[in-house]
């Protein structure tokens, strides 16, 4: 089993639709969690950080559930330029350090 | 100009060969990543390194090496390619009170 696994992809959304990702993580010596995008060919680019209480981030909103090891990231309004892949990203410490990066779940916005 | 290079972009080459990957960063952080990416499984670690005098290796340390000869510049080597290290490879950055990694455009290795 992954460390971290996401939604198998791609997800085709129409413009101005509401989509939501899901990722869990198996290590709870996880500590800190994000999601980062990438564009085709393009290198990864941290799209916000995920905290316990929720955050926002205009129509991006991030939740983590601890107890559930689950994290969500939520596109409100799609537009066409949210087409990338989002990678899921959980930190964690257990005498050493590692990063483990989701596999990413592609997401096309169509006109 | 950009914070994080690599160089080569691209590079092909045959079964057996040595190679050397260069990363540089002007973001003045202490610590820096090496990861490959391979379709369906992620970025998987290959050695980071937390300030000149450290080397650490990850996930998938076997037959990468590394060097750190400054703090802005850390370089990955593949003493004997083979065609499995075919992958789009990452340089990355960060700072240790903030957990953000930045990013290299990557390399694209191919091994024939």
């Amino acid at each position: 089993r992954k460390e971290v696994e996401q939604d198998p992809g791609p997800f085709n959304v129409p413009e101005g639709a509401t989509v939501a990702f899901n990722c869990t993580y198996s290590n709870s010596a996880s500590q800190s969690f994000f999601w980062y995008r990438q564009d085709c060919r393009k290198e990864p680019k941290l799209l916000m950080s995920v905290y316990s209480s929720g955050n926002e981030d205009g129509r991006f909103t991030a939740q983590l559930n601890r107890a559930s090891q689950y994290i969500s990231l939520l596109i409100r309004d799609s537009k066409l330029s949210d087409s990338a892949t989002y990678l899921c990203v959980v930190n964690v410490r257990t005498g050493g350090f590692k990063t483990i990066f989701g596999a990413g779940t592609r997401l096309f916005v169509k006109a | 100009d950009a914070d994080v290079t690599q160089t080569p972009r691209n590079r092909i080459t045959k079964t057996g060969k040595r190679i050397m990957l260069e990363c540089s960063q002007t973001k003045g952080h202490d610590r820096m990543y090496w990861y490959r990416q391979d379709p369906g499984l992620g970025l998987q670690l290959i050695y980071y390194s937390f300030d000149v005098k450290d080397i650490n290796k990850g996930e998938i340390s076997d037959g990468y090496s590394v060097s750190r000869q400054a703090q802005a510049k850390f370089s990955l080597s593949l003493e004997s390619a083979i065609p499995n290290q075919t992958a789009l490879y990452f340089c990355a950055t960060s700072d240790p009170t903030d957990h953000e990694q930045f990013f290299g455009p990557g390399t694209r290795l191919t091994v024939l």
